[in-house]
């Protein structure tokens, strides 16, 4: 079974340039995540989806973050304009079930490295 | 809120020695709890889950954590540290959403 595939691996970007992180999960999964790694600490929660409906987004800074999930399968999270506090880890996690216990049973994937500059 | 603490940033083993690495949680009800490692450049696996049952959990690698309601910990711990364990550590706790709340993180450094 293939796991969580992102891309690209690593970015570099000047501040107020847009970038964009794209995730495909593990086939059949329901449930997709993307949260955010800054240096030091641990992954902070942006969005979580529900086949393509936003369950979760309250930490998504949406004034310059925005996420889709096209047709329950693929994501993409963009930003833009990026600032400098933005350079961290972006990971994707997928889940096969939104079912008791099985909802914490996240996969992730290695994840893209953004610095802004 | 629910939220994770890892009391120690940086824990350094010799090799072969033991290992515990503390986490403390705070929730209302009976926790979903978790411990995740990560390898340099590498995505977040697994080791160990608590849902309910024994408060004795076996992960893999060798990796055991205990919960305890009274305390509100869930520390992981390892016989015998090899230096393939050197990584950063996280534990977890489940969200009211199925999302996964960390800590700040622990990171294990092995002396040969």
């Amino acid at each position: 079974e293939a796991g969580v595939a992102q891309s690209p691996r690593y970015k570099i970007i000047e501040k107020r340039q847009s970038v964009a992180f794209w995730c495909n999960p593990i086939s059949g999964h329901a449930t997709l995540y993307w949260y955010q790694q800054i240096l030091g600490q641990g992954p902070k929660l942006l969005i979580q989806f529900q086949n393509n409906g936003v369950v979760d987004d309250s930490q998504l800074p949406k004034d310059r973050f925005s996420a889709e999930r096209l047709k329950g399968v693929d994501s993409t999270l963009k930003i833009q304009p990026a600032k400098l506090e933005d350079s961290a880890v972006y990971l994707c996690a997928s889940s096969p079930t939104s079912a008791s216990g099985r909802k914490y049973e996240q996969y992730f994937g290695p994840g893209t490295r953004l610095t802004v500059t | 809120a629910q939220s994770v603490t890892q009391p120690d940033i940086h824990i350094t083993v010799s090799e072969g020695a033991s290992l515990e690495l503390r986490c403390n949680y705070s929730y209302g009800a009976t926790p979903y709890l978790f411990w995740y490692v990560q390898s340099p450049g590498q995505g977040l696996q697994l080791l160990l889950k608590y849902f309910s049952g024994d408060t004795l959990v076996q992960g893999i690698k060798g990796f055991e954590a205990e919960f305890k309601r009274s305390q509100s910990s869930f520390n992981l711990r390892k016989p015998s540290v090899h230096w393939s364990d050197a990584a950063e550590y996280f534990c977890a706790v489940g969200g009211s959403q199925g999302n996964l709340i960390f800590g700040k993180g622990t990171k294990l450094s092995v002396k040969p």
